[in-house]
């Protein structure tokens, strides 16, 4: 079956530590997003890829870092740098339709502190 | 700055009634309205969307109206069911998603 796939379902990060989220699609969509989800908030985008080998940031890119090196591949890496990384974080891939865009969402993986 | 505002937070309807939810908007320049619904613990799932030049979308039970002149777009739900009960974010295009804040339903059997 066709989808996204994201691991760890769960993940604890220490202090000072960086932590990286995997998203594999097997879609054969260009582009790929990250976003983070807190209770009441809404999703904010992270960062966005419409293409191997670039990417740019979104509207709260700090503290967070990305590569693109396969189609299929997009690794969040949560830095030391995020001070508040507690939340639920969502890989989705872009499907274009006609004139619209579908977005398809991984199940997420919930990140908590130590 | 949010672009997109949704309302209510959450709402509560009894099964076989009409769920609405509300979003407005500011940016003229959004050319794609999805509605996504989000169960507990899962990604979201696109459910219904619109385009600007239509001012109504119905798949089933649901429903999207769109006011252009006004900015605001809402989904009705139609015969709520439990199943149903789940967050629901309206979001808005112009080249990348901006999505509301949500809103939680309960449809209470």
């Amino acid at each position: 079956d066709g989808g996204i796939t994201q691991s760890p379902k769960y993940l604890f990060r220490k202090e000072g530590q960086n932590v990286t989220l995997s998203c594999e699609q097997n879609l054969n969509h260009d582009a790929m997003y990250w976003y983070r989800q807190d209770p009441g908030q809404g999703l904010r985008l992270i960062y966005y890829s419409q293409i191997v080998n670039d990417f740019q940031k979104g509207d709260i890119a700090e503290g967070y870092s990305v590569s693109r090196e396969k189609k299929e591949s997009f690794p969040l890496t949560v830095t030391s740098a995020q001070k508040n990384p507690t939340a639920f974080y969502l890989c989705a891939s872009t499907q274009i339709q006609g004139a619209g865009e579908k977005l398809f969402f991984g199940s997420g993986t919930q990140l908590s502190v130590l | 700055q949010q672009q997109v505002k949704q309302s209510p937070q959450s709402l509560i309807v009894q099964k076989g009634g009409i769920s609405i939810i509300n979003c407005a908007y500011e940016n003229t320049a959004f050319d794609y309205f999805p509605w996504y619904q989000q169960f507990p613990g899962k990604g979201p799932a696109l459910l219904i969307a619109i385009r600007p030049d239509v001012s109504e979308k119905k798949e089933g039970r649901f429903t999207i109206s769109f006011n252009k002149s006004a900015k605001q777009f809402s989904l009705h739900i139609m015969d709520s069911q439990p199943g149903d009960s789940a967050t629901y974010f309206c979001a808005a295009r112009a080249y990348k998603l901006t999505f509301g804040k949500g809103t939680l339903l309960t449809v209470n059997p």
